[in-house]
């Protein structure tokens, strides 16, 4: 079964630039979205189609996507932007939804 | 504007039956393409899907559950079923409904409904 590999943690400073991986075999020919989830809260879908933001979602929030690694990029980060994040991507071969083991990510 | 909401027991006994119920408003599980899935997080670990069901009534599962999993539809109350047998403590956790798009993302949420498995 496919596997997206996130890095447990990333800690940045408020006003910089904080960058998450999520790392799979040929990631770059899928589709990845992603979710931000805040402690007791639901997900909320922060990037889809790889760099694609939904309404609402600040433009300090891109993505990427490319060969075997796509990449949450954050800028002038703020406290309000602690929260976990994961990657997902639907895996066609199997017809499966996959889910990264998501990365904490803690404003310093 | 789509909602769901999650309903069952909160507490189930080990080896028992896990039944939830997902109300769907603003959106209909008889119309295609979107799929209607269930997720689950343990406490303080990820997100594990697991698995999704069509308008059609097909359906697919994460295999890591070990056919203990079946999802269904009611289309005259907007409603999608869980049911996993056999629970252990290990199936302790917080179970959202979820509308998955065309695309795969999943871009609407329930709030979560906490499931406890202990005698």
């Amino acid at each position: 079964s496919y596997v997206l590999t996130q890095p447990p943690s990333v800690s940045v400073a408020p006003g910089s630039t904080a960058r998450v991986p999520c790392g799979g075999s040929n990631i770059g020919s899928k589709s990845v979205h992603w979710y931000r989830q805040k402690p007791g809260q639901a997900p909320v879908l922060v990037i889809f189609g790889d760099s694609d933001r939904p309404s609402g979602i600040p433009e300090r929030f891109s993505g990427s996507n490319s060969g075997n690694t796509a990449t949450l990029t954050i800028s002038s980060v703020e406290a309000g932007d602690e929260a976990d994040y994961y990657c997902q991507v639907w895996d066609g071969s199997s017809d499966h939804v996959v889910f990264g083991g998501g990365t904490k990510l803690t404003v310093l | 504007q789509v909602q769901l909401q999650e309903s069952g027991p909160g507490l189930v006994k080990p080896s028992q039956t896990l039944s939830l119920t997902c109300t769907v408003s603003g959106a209909s599980v008889s119309s295609g393409g979107s799929y209607w899935s269930w997720i689950r997080q343990p406490a303080g670990k990820g997100l594990e899907w697991l698995g999704r069901m069509y308008s059609s009534g097909s359906s697919t599962y994460n295999p890591s559950l070990r056919n203990r999993v079946t999802m269904s539809l009611d289309t005259s109350k907007n409603q999608f079923f869980l049911r996993l047998t056999s629970v252990t403590a290990a199936d302790t956790a917080v179970y959202y409904c979820a509308k998955v798009d065309y695309y795969g993302r999943v871009d609407y949420w329930g709030e979560g409904a906490l499931v406890t498995v202990s005698s």
